[in-house]
C-alpha cells in the first residue's frame, strides 16, 4: 500500500527550463511534506519542506506547492541546471512526534544541457 | 563536519552469517532511524530510536535488530541474513522526532546476501 506516490519514474528537461516533479499521497494524517534529492552513491539530502498549513514554500530556485484537498504536492525548479540531475524523493510525515518519514518511489530528473 | 557515517559501504555475505552495519552521527541528534531502499518501493523504515535505550519497529523490521546504547551510535544487526535482505541501507538522524526536523542521511550500505 503505497501511501506516497510519484507516478513519473523519470523526467527529462532542457537546461534553463522549469522542472516540475509531482507527488500524491493518500493518508490524510500526513501534515508535513519534504523533498529529498539523491545523487548516485550518496544518501538523500534534504531539499525543501512544507507544512500543511501552507500552500507554497520557496527557497531560491526551488518551490514546493501543496494542494491539500487534492492530496497533491509538486516541486518546481526554475531555472533547471545540470547539477539538478538526480533522483528526487517526496516524503510525508504525520506530526505525532515519533512518526516515520513515508517516502515515494522517486523520480529521476535529467537536465539536458 | 556534521555527518552521518555508515560502515561498511559495501558488503557481500552468505545466507545465515551474522553481520552488523554500524551507524554513527556527530550532531548530538536524539532521533535515529534505518531505512532500506529497493527498486520500485522507495525507502522504507526498518527501525527507529527516539533516544538512548528507546527503539521501536518501523514498517519492515522482520529479520533485523537494533540497539541504542549511546546517543551517537545506532547499529543494524542481521542475525541470520537471507537473500531478500539484499538491499541498499540508509541510516538517518535528526535533532528530534518532531515533524519539523528534517532527517540527515548517511551515504548508504549496499548489502548483497547470496
Amino acid at each position: 500500500d503505497q501511501q506516497v506516490k510519484q507516478n513519473s519514474p523519470s523526467l527529462s528537461v532542457q537546461e534553463g527550463r522549469i522542472s516540475i516533479l509531482n507527488c500524491d499521497y493518500t493518508n490524510s494524517m500526513f501534515d508535513y511534506f519534504l523533498w529529498y534529492k539523491k545523487y548516485p552513491a550518496e544518501g538523500p539530502t534534504f531539499l525543501i519542506s512544507i507544512s500543511s498549513i501552507k500552500d507554497k514554500n520557496e527557497d531560491g530556485r526551488f518551490t514546493v506547492f501543496l494542494n491539500k484537498s487534492a492530496k497533491h504536492l509538486s516541486l518546481h525548479i526554475v531555472p533547471s541546471q545540470p547539477g539538478d540531475s538526480a533522483v528526487y524523493f517526496c516524503a510525508a510525515k504525520a506530526d505525532f512526534g515519533n512518526e516515520k518519514l513515508t517516502f515515494g518511489t522517486g523520480t529521476r530528473l535529467t537536465i539536458i544541457p | 563536519e556534521a555527518q552521518v557515517t555508515q560502515n561498511p559501504r559495501y558488503l557481500i555475505t552468505v545466507t545465515g552469517k551474522k553481520l552488523t552495519v554500524t551507524c554513527s552521527q556527530n550532531m548530538n541528534h536524539e532521533y535515529m532511524s534505518w531505512y532500506r531502499q529497493d527498486p520500485g518501493l522507495g525507502l522504507r523504515q526498518i527501525y527507529y530510536s527516539m533516544n538512548v535505550e528507546v527503539t521501536d519497529k518501523g514498517d519492515v523490521p522482520e529479520g533485523y535488530k537494533v540497539s541504542r546504547k549511546e546517543k551517537r551510535n545506532f547499529p543494524l544487526i542481521l542475525e541470520s541474513p537471507s537473500p531478500n535482505q539484499t538491499s541498499l541501507y540508509f541510516c538517518a538522524s535528526s535533532y528530534s522526532s518532531s515533524a519539523r526536523n528534517e532527517q540527515y542521511f548517511g551515504p548508504g550500505t549496499r548489502l548483497t546476501v547470496t
